[in-house]
């Protein structure tokens, strides 16, 4: 089945980076754009970006650009997020979501990001 | 920038139906998707393309868009149904999702 395995919680401080990982199986990884969406302690959930796996390119909201890259590995069908300067409002779960059915039809488990000094 | 508004709760008692909004400019122009958020817990289509079904999702599920207001609606609402629901859009290029809707059954 159709999976999303994504890279556990990270606790980093003010200013520094952190990268997000996404496994993903059962599916043709080259087929479909992956999405990153995060959502802040009782918010909603805020769409950050996507890449196309097969070519690699990306687009990004525009709150993010700057400030978020999105790449991937094909060798290992795995896609990343890896957000820079951080501050505490960053402080969120990250969740990568598989494109489909003009929307996203799969998400991945979470990642919890904490920023804090 | 574009924005989708839903109201933060709706109410529905047990077996009744319960109708969630979502409203923006010409969005029915757009392709709709609605997101279940369960506390703990990643969200889950329900909804896509307007008014289909994902495998697996219940047929008490349904969707409209028209003007510019789409509506997910949950006939014959069950406890298992109290969850956060998120339309979402695109528009340039950008994925755009609705505030939240908490749903509660009670």
């Amino acid at each position: 089945q159709v999976q999303l395995v994504q890279s556990g919680a990270e606790v980093k401080k003010p200013g520094a980076s952190v990268k997000v990982s996404c496994k993903a199986s059962g599916y043709p990884f080259t087929d479909h754009y992956m999405h990153w969406v995060r959502q802040a302690p009782g918010q909603g959930l805020e769409w950050m970006g996507r890449i196309n796996p097969y070519s690699g390119g990306a687009n990004y909201a525009q709150k993010f650009q700057g400030r978020v890259t999105m790449t991937r590995d094909t060798s290992i069908n795995t896609a990343y997020m890896d957000l820079s300067s951080l501050r505490s409002d960053d402080t969120a779960v990250y969740y990568c979501a598989k494109d489909g059915r003009e929307g996203m039809d799969v998400w991945g488990q979470g990642t919890t990001v904490t920023v804090s000094s | 920038s574009y924005e989708l508004t839903q109201p933060p709760s709706v109410s529905v008692s047990p077996g009744q139906t319960a109708s969630i909004t979502c409203s923006g400019h010409k969005l029915g122009d757009k392709y709709i998707s609605w997101y279940q958020q369960k506390p703990g817990q990643s969200p889950a289509q329900v909804i896509y393309q307007d008014n289909k079904r994902p495998s697996g999702i219940p047929e008490r599920f349904s969707g409209s868009n028209s003007g510019n207001t789409a509506t997910l609606t949950i006939s014959g609402a069950q406890a298992m149904d109290e969850a956060d629901y998120y339309c979402q859009a695109w528009d340039r290029n950008t994925a755009i999702f609705g505030g939240g809707t908490k749903l509660t059954v009670l």
